[in-house]
């Protein structure tokens, strides 16, 4: 099975400032069609996870554009161009290449 | 609006079984692969199993491997999942996701509670 791996695990922000999280997986996630694998959920307190990017760097629909995903392979960032208050919660990356499918352990962000 | 609305969860022995249920609506549901993800009390979230459209392909995680089936009615757009042989450690919320065609998990629904307890 592929594992992933996240960082930081906690991740205290100020409101308006940016921020990063990086997810790690134990094989490659590029499909032969080109594409990474490889999606980023938010667990709201008390909510079902929704999906926020697919395919490494696409945003889900309604999504603001404030976040962003890159990366490649095995490395791959979500960034938070300014973080608002409304962006608490876990944040999961997971693969979808192959399954089993499986998540990362989620990085908590919450505001200072 | 898709909507998945899960149901069948509560309060079952060790070595006991439950199904769990999830109704679907707002989409055309045979055309996409369903998945059941899970998330024990103030845990992560872990992945449990998936099936194909036409119920042709089904993939678990090693964890719940011969005790725990998934399957699907497209007639009634419904998703199943019969839990057998239950362990204290299958404690969970279990969602009813949808797999998008570009993603792992477009929508989810609510979650239903099992706990495993003597």
């Amino acid at each position: 099975d592929i594992v992933m791996t996240q960082s930081p695990l906690s991740l205290p922000v100020t409101p308006g400032e940016p921020a990063s999280i990086s997810c790690r997986s134990s094989q490659s996630l590029l499909h032969s069609n080109g594409y990474n694998y490889l999606d980023w959920y938010l667990q709201k307190p008390g909510q079902s996870p929704k999906l926020l990017i697919y395919l490494d760097s696409n945003r889900a629909s309604g999504v603001p554009d404030r976040f962003s995903g890159s990366g490649s392979g095995t490395d791959f960032t979500l960034k938070i161009s300014r973080v608002e208050a409304e962006d608490v919660g876990i944040y999961y990356c997971m693969q979808a290449l192959q399954p089993p499918f499986t998540f990362g352990p989620g990085t908590k962000l919450d505001i200072k | 609006e898709v909507q998945l609305v899960e149901s069948g969860g509560g309060l079952v022995q060790p070595g006991g079984s439950l199904r769990l249920s999830c109704a679907a609506s707002g989409f055309t549901f045979s055309s996409y692969w369903m998945t059941w993800v899970r998330q024990a009390p103030g845990k992560g979230l872990e992945w449990v199993a998936n099936i194909k459209q036409d119920g042709s392909e089904k993939y678990y995680v090693d964890s719940v491997k011969g005790r725990f089936t998934i399957s699907r009615d497209n007639a009634k757009n419904s998703l199943y999942l019969q839990m057998n042989s239950l362990r204290v450690e299958d404690t969970a919320v279990y969602y009813c996701v949808r797999e998008g065609i570009k993603c792992g998990a477009d929508y989810w629904g609510q979650g239903t509670l099992v706990t495993v307890s003597s």
